[in-house]
């Protein structure tokens, strides 16, 4: 089974800190997506990217940026945190040559909380 | 803009079919329907998809109507494991030029509940 693994279930970062929040997936997929979560709201893609060091913006990318430099792993990075991007933040993975095959491929987020 | 209209949450009986309906009544020609499923604190899980062919898979059916501006998940013989938020899905996916391309924007999704 495609694996795709979130550095950290939960976390705690103080307004204005850098936060990094790691992706990994093993299964050698071209696609990688970062979408939060919010009451009411669903889920909101904030990045993808379609290959190394590719990306694009989703449609709430204002306050992240992201990083892919390998193929397995997409960094993102929330240059000065706010309490307004408290939220559960999933990564997701998938094959671009098979598209629709499988879909996407979820991990398990990272609920992070800014104070 | 919502591109799919689901009822907000449905209710159905342990061992019953459950069948959930979505309308895309501006579906285009290339776009897929897919479905996935949200368990309480847990990621999104692909569960089908389908272009405008009836599809079947180990954990549900699709059946997409003709005109293909509506279709219905169904879930044979619902468990309480099944209790979780469904969501209903169109997008291109443009096999040819890959990733750039395909990206799945979702709804709020139906939330069902198994009851025993």
């Amino acid at each position: 089974d495609v694996k795709v693994t979130q550095s950290s279930r939960y976390l705690v970062k103080r307004t204005g800190e850098k936060v990094f929040l790691e992706c990994v997936q093993d299964m050698d997929h071209e696609n990688m997506f970062w979408y939060r979560q919010d009451p009411g709201l669903g889920l909101r893609l904030i990045y993808f990217s379609y290959d190394v060091k590719m990306k694009e913006k989703g449609d709430i990318p204002e306050g992240y940026s992201v990083s892919r430099e390998k193929k397995e792993r997409f960094s993102l990075i929330l240059e000065s945190a706010s309490t307004n991007q408290t939220s559960m933040y999933l990564c997701a993975s998938s094959l671009s040559d098979r598209v629709g095959d499988y879909g996407y491929t979820f991990g398990s987020g990272t609920r992070l909380t800014v104070v | 803009d919502a591109k799919t209209t689901q009822p907000p949450s449905m209710d159905c009986a342990e061992g019953r079919a459950a069948n959930l309906p979505c309308n895309h009544s501006t579906i285009s020609g290339n776009e897929y329907v897919y479905w996935y499923r949200q368990i309480h604190s847990q990621g999104p899980q692909y569960i089908i998809h389908g272009l405008k062919n009836n599809e079947t898979n180990e954990m549900a059916s699709l059946i997409i109507t003709e005109d293909r501006k509506s279709s219905t998940l169904i879930l044979p013989h619902a468990t309480l494991r099944d209790t979780a938020v469904y969501y209903c899905i169109v997008s291109a996916s443009d096999f040819y030029s890959g990733g750039s391309n395909y990206k799945l924007t979702f709804g709020k999704g139906t939330l069902l509940t198994v009851n025993p």
